[in-house]
């Protein structure tokens, strides 16, 4: 398996432009993560995603930011419009989820998002 | 809700000794407590989980103890290697795949060669 694919791997942008992340998850997970990762604020869980249905999306910082899962095998992270505190690694992460029973947490390798 | 504390938040050890990282966590409901291993470059990975009725367990060089009553756990990595270095993140969860997995601040362990 390729495992989590997440495209592209670096943006840059200047503020107030429209970014969008993409997603590919492990074929057969149920559950999808996304999460930013600062020096300041270190790993924080966005919004996830079980059997493509928002869960969870207390993460959320404000408005701009909004994610979809239109089917099992895709994702997207957009922020609209940008602004320099997001600049951020952000990472899509996906799991198995059964029998209730908490399961790893697979990792893409991140999308580095400078704004300017 | 819960909050996962860890330190040290970084650390450096000769090639061949041990470290440790600890962690605390405040929701007595937590149960399942994964560890993960984060190299330059790329996300992070698991490398060791322990649940609530388990008090140690251990993989090779890596072991993960837990004291419920304290809400405390640690990762001790034995016989270090320049390949540990990396930073490390404590987590925990209600332990429910439903429940939402809150990571520490990470350690980032240096092992000179």
């Amino acid at each position: 398996d390729a495992g989590v694919i997440q495209s592209p791997r670096h943006e840059v942008t200047e503020m107030g432009q429209e970014v969008t992340l993409r997603c590919k998850p492990i074929s057969g997970h149920d559950y999808l993560f996304w999460y930013r990762q600062t020096m300041m604020r270190g790993l924080e869980l966005l919004i996830y995603f079980n059997n493509n249905v928002p869960i969870d999306d207390s993460g959320m910082p404000e408005d701009r930011f909004s994610a979809k899962m239109p089917n099992a095998s895709f994702s997207t992270l957009k922020i609209q419009p940008s602004e320099p505190r997001d600049s951020a690694v952000y990472f899509c992460a996906s799991s198995l989820g059964t029998g209730g029973i908490p399961d790893t947490q697979y990792f893409g390798p991140g999308t580095r998002l400078t704004v300017l | 809700g819960e909050n996962v504390e860890q330190h040290p938040s970084t650390l450096s050890v000769q090639e061949g000794d041990s470290a440790v990282i600890k962690c605390t966590y405040s929701d007595s409901a937590s149960n399942y407590f994964p560890w993960y291993k984060q190299e330059l470059g790329k996300g992070p990975q698991l490398i060791i989980d322990i649940r609530s009725n388990v008090g140690e367990k251990k993989d090779q060089r890596i072991a993960v103890t837990l004291n419920k009553t304290a809400k405390h756990f640690s990762l001790h990595i034995t016989e270090t290697q320049p390949e540990d270095s990396a930073v490390y993140f404590c987590a925990a969860s209600k332990g429910t795949s439903y429940d939402k997995v809150i990571f520490g601040p990470g350690t980032s362990l240096s092992v000179i060669p």
